[in-house]
């Protein structure tokens, strides 16, 4: 099946920096991405859409200049997490859909600490 | 706001029992997915259903769509300690541009 490849998996800050998490189609082209946050014990709450080639929509709540996302690429999407606090800490999951495929496919999640 | 509310949200049963997960809405999906997702990873697609009625089943898992496209269900009969994990409906919309929403999620926990 189509795999989702995303990097890093964990990774921790300082309170200040910025930190880029990055998510490839390894097998597929990925038109659209999706990008989610999953705090402890809870469910996944969509923070933006991107399609390439093109600005991503953001959902309510969630800060443009704070959450940069990239879709530079049918394989790839970057979202940088920009002068990161200790609330920013939190799982974060990318998905890929293809053109042709109904599908939704998950990277393994990308756990980040600021501290 | 939280378009898909799912029950129970924590579920604690004993091995070879059943259970029946819940994924509600009021809004129409065009499809629904379920997944089970481990802790510290991402989570794992375990069905689509796209027509209204339809009934899946994968082992002893058995999913339905309900006929108006807003709501589903997760049945798993005779419960085993590997079926324990967070189950995840997700509901795609396609009105304007593809999105998907997650339901609030079910923690299952089979004890041996």
């Amino acid at each position: 099946g189509a795999v989702v490849s995303q990097h890093p998996s964990r990774v921790i800050c300082k309170s200040g920096t910025s930190v880029k998490i990055e998510c490839r189609s390894l097998d597929f082209q990925a038109t659209t991405m999706f990008w989610y946050r999953q705090f402890p014990k809870q469910s996944l709450m969509l923070m933006a859409t991107s399609n390439e080639g093109s600005k991503a929509t953001y959902e309510q709540g969630v800060e443009k200049d704070k959450f940069l996302i990239n879709h530079a690429s049918l394989t790839l999407s970057t979202l940088t997490v920009t002068s990161a606090h200790p609330e920013d800490s939190s799982f974060y999951i990318c998905s890929a859909k293809g053109v042709s495929n109904e599908k939704l496919f998950f990277g393994s999640g990308t756990q980040l600490s600021v501290l | 706001t939280q378009l898909l509310e799912q029950s129970p949200q924590f579920l604690s049963i004993q091995e070879g029992e059943n259970l029946t997960v819940y994924c509600n809405s009021s809004s129409v999906f065009s499809s629904l997915q379920w997944y089970r997702q481990e802790p510290g990873e991402g989570p794992v697609l375990l069905v689509t259903v796209v027509t209204g009625g339809e009934v899946k089943k994968l082992k002893r898992l058995t999913f339905q769509f309900g006929d108006a496209r807003k709501d589903s269900s997760l049945h798993i009969t005779a419960a085993q300690p590997g079926d324990t994990g967070l189950y995840l409906c997700a509901g795609e919309r396609s009105s304007g541009t593809y999105k998907y929403i997650f339901g609030t999620g079910t923690r299952l926990k089979v004890l041996a």
